[in-house]
């Protein structure tokens, strides 16, 4: 499915909960990163991640958290300090080098339930 | 911090009618800049890009512009078809490493 996946593809939320969702990709990229996507808004960067164990903060980064353990997996938390956390969320990964050949998932619907 | 303007937001046009949507960018140290397709509930798709030291580029019934000096660029496609119909997204290479997009221009074609 075009090398990246992201499970799930929908996502319930109750109030207080943290959830995280999966990205893995099976391109070799070294750069991984999370947008949200909001109507009207096109897409914001949440964390990005240039090298495994290492990972850096994006526009929209609180009530967010990453980790970068391999280079196959980004998986992204929304914790319950998120207060708005219902969005369609993004996982892109790129060759590292620049942006260059930047490929998408895709995505996961979260909704606060 | 760094921006990329789009406009319109929306656009509707007959088929067969051209669309061109702009988009202008802040970090004068951007240097690639790709334009993005996106149907209703799907992943953003390439469509095409374009580097900082070409002005144009061109494929089928798409292209691309670029003006450095006025960071700006744009993008063009002719003999419009219902399944143009869709959000374009913008994106500039920031200098952190990361693409920079602008908020979308939704697309409609009428028959």
């Amino acid at each position: 499915d075009g090398g990246i996946t992201q499970s799930p593809k929908y996502l319930f939320r109750k109030e207080g909960q943290n959830v995280t969702l999966s990205c893995e990709q099976n391109l070799n990229h070294d750069a991984m990163y999370w947008y949200r996507q909001d109507p009207g808004q096109g897409l914001r960067l949440i964390y990005y991640s240039q090298i495994v164990n290492d990972f850096q903060k994006g526009d929209i980064a609180e009530g967010y958290s990453v980790s970068r353990e391999k280079k196959e997996s980004f998986p992204l938390t929304v914790t319950s300090a998120q207060k708005n956390p219902t969005a369609f969320y993004l996982c892109a990964s790129s060759t590292g080098q620049g942006v260059y050949g930047y490929t998408f998932g895709s995505g996961t619907r979260l909704t606060v339930v | 911090g760094e921006n990329v303007e789009q406009h319109p937001s929306t656009l509707s046009v007959q088929e067969g009618d051209s669309a061109v949507i702009k988009c202008t960018y802040s970090d004068s140290a951007s240097n690639y800049f790709p334009w993005y397709k996106q149907e209703l509930g799907k992943r953003p798709q390439l469509i095409i890009d374009i580097r900082s030291n070409v002005g144009e580029k061109k494929d089928q019934r798409i292209a691309v512009t670029l003006n450095k000096t006025a960071k700006h660029f744009s993008l063009h496609i002719t003999e419009t078809q219902p399944e143009d119909s869709a959000v374009y997204f913008c994106a500039a290479g920031g200098s952190q490493g990361n693409l920079i997009f602008g908020k979308g221009t939704k697309l409609s074609v009428k028959p």
